[in-house]
């Protein structure tokens, strides 16, 4: 069962801010959204999470609606550095799996 | 800096041979997990250990065992290696308490003959 849903692919210039969505509508009240990324022929790199309220820190922005059944992934200024697979994940607690769905392929154009 | 390494970025094996996966952590973290990661399906977990000499079977363990004697050292063992085997070998390792993020490594390409 997907628990979350997100595009297969989307572009960005560069320079400008990439917001890439994702759909959990079926997420529990315990449950936090995670983002990760994974660059070409590397592992996965935890990039920010969240529970209820917007989380900000070095790499990204999650703004998490109010009713948090979505969420979206703000990398302010995109760099072709951040060219990646994006993964929106919900999960529980800490012992859990991280179930990566197909993520977000992002390609930022210069 | 936070640190996950696995033994090999790249491996070659024949079918049959038993081959062993190693990941090793710096940051004290209790758990340990083991995913392989194949095209169009994702990552999948096969283990993991939250404690020392203890593990889980996640969603694939069948043809896969693992072992667990230190806390910074989780061991990924193929018993009898085979084609379908052949995948990129993800380790991942984290605390235990609260909603802590998974560290990853990176990766182990297997190829099985």
């Amino acid at each position: 069962d997907a628990k979350t849903t997100q595009p297969p692919s989307m572009d960005c210039a560069e320079g400008r801010a990439a917001n890439l969505p994702c759909n959990h509508s079926t997420i529990s009240g315990n449950e936090y959204v995670y983002w990760y990324r994974q660059i070409h022929s590397q592992g996965p790199q935890y990039i920010i999470h969240g529970l209820k309220n917007n989380e900000t820190n070095e790499m990204a922005s999650l703004i998490i609606t109010e009713d948090r059944k979505s969420s979206t992934l703000i990398l302010p200024h995109a760099t072709l550095r951040d060219t990646a697979v994006y993964y929106c994940i919900v999960r529980v607690d800490n012992n859990n799996d991280m179930r990566f769905g197909a993520g977000t392929r992002l390609t930022v154009k210069p | 800096d936070v640190k996950v390494t696995q033994s090999s970025r790249y491996l070659v094996k024949r079918t049959g041979e038993k081959v062993f996966l190693e990941c090793v952590q710096d940051m004290d973290h209790e758990n340990m997990f083991w995913y392989r990661q194949d095209p169009g399906l994702g990552l999948r977990l096969i283990y993991f250990s939250y404690d020392v000499k203890m593990k889980e079977k996640g969603d694939i363990p069948e043809g896969y065992s693992v072992s667990r004697e230190k806390k910074e050292r989780f061991s990924l063992i193929l018993e009898s290696a085979s084609t379908n085997q052949t995948s990129m070998y993800l380790c991942a390792s984290s605390f235990s308490n609260g909603a802590n993020e998974q560290f990853f490594g990176p990766g182990t390409r297997l190829t099985v003959l």
